[in-house]
C-alpha cells in the first residue's frame, strides 16, 4: 500500500533555531516528492519537488534532501521566523495513473 | 495568491440543508480536484475533472456531487450532510494533457484557500 508517514507530528523551536522535519515513504514506482507548506486558513503550497535522480533542492531558507535508496525525505529550514509557523506536508507522486500520496503533516509552531 | 479562488470560505449548515461549494481558477489549467481536509488526517482526493470531464470518483458519497460548468470553475453540491463531514474542503488545479486521469504527475497543482465547512 503507497503510504507517506512524517515526523514529528508537531514541533516548536523558537525564532532564529534550524529545524528538520521528516518524510518516509512507501511508495511504487515513484515519480517524483513535493514539500508543501500549509498556512493556517490557507491551501497548501508547493516549496520543492524533486525526482528520482535528485538528492537535494533548496528555495530559500528551506533545503529538501531525498535518499530514494533508503525512501525518505528532509525537511530542512534554516533561521526559522515566525512566519515559518505552518503545517509542512510531504507528497509523493506515483508513476503512471495514480493519485497523489500525502502525509498527514507536521505542524511546525516557531516562537519568540 | 495561487490564482485558485474558493467562496464561501466558511459555512455552517444542517444535516437537511442543501449548499454548494465554489472554485475558480485563474491559471489557464484543465485539470481540477476537490479534496477533503479532516484534522490529523492526510488529504482525502474526492473527485477530479480533466477536461471538463470527471475522471475519478473517489468512492465520495452520493450526497456530495460535482459540477464542471467548464475548465475555469468547479462546483461541489452538498445535501444531507453528516456532522463527519465536517473538514476543510480543497480545490486544486493543474496543467495536464488529454489521455489520463492524475496525468503529468510533475505538474504542480495550485490549491485554493479552501472552505471550512461544519455540520451541525
Amino acid at each position: 500500500k503507497n503510504q507517506v508517514e512524517q515526523s514529528p507530528q508537531s514541533l516548536i523551536i523558537l525564532e532564529g533555531k534550524n529545524c528538520t522535519l521528516q518524510c518516509n515513504y512507501t511508495v511504487s514506482p515513484f515519480s517524483n516528492l513535493r514539500w508543501y507548506k500549509q498556512d493556517t486558513g490557507r491551501g497548501p503550497v508547493s516549496l520543492t519537488i524533486m525526482t528520482f535522480s535528485e538528492n537535494t533542492k533548496s528555495n530559500g531558507r528551506y533545503t529538501a534532501t531525498l535518499d530514494a535508496d533508503t525512501k525518505q525525505s528532509s525537511l530542512h529550514i534554516t533561521a526559522s521566523q515566525l512566519s515559518d509557523s505552518a503545517s509542512y506536508i510531504c507528497v509523493v507522486s506515483v508513476s503512471g495513473n495514480t493519485p497523489l500520496v500525502f502525509g498527514k503533516g507536521t505542524r511546525l509552531s516557531v516562537i519568540a | 495568491e495561487t490564482g485558485v479562488t474558493q467562496t464561501p470560505r466558511h459555512l455552517v449548515m444542517g444535516m437537511t440543508n442543501k449548499k454548494s461549494l465554489k472554485c475558480e481558477q485563474h491559471l489557464g489549467h484543465n485539470a481540477m480536484y476537490w479534496y477533503k481536509q479532516s484534522a490529523k488526517k492526510p488529504l482525502e482526493l474526492m473527485f477530479v475533472y480533466n477536461f471538463k470531464e470527471q475522471t475519478e470518483n473517489n468512492s465520495v458519497p452520493s450526497r456530495f456531487s460535482p459540477e464542471c460548468p467548464n475548465s475555469s470553475h468547479l462546483f461541489l453540491h452538498l445535501h444531507t450532510l453528516q456532522p463527519e463531514d465536517s473538514a476543510l474542503y480543497l480545490c486544486a488545479s493543474s496543467q495536464d494533457v488529454r489521455g489520463g486521469t492524475y496525468l503529468s504527475s510533475y505538474n504542480e497543482q495550485f490549491f485554493g484557500p479552501g472552505t471550512r465547512l461544519t455540520v451541525l
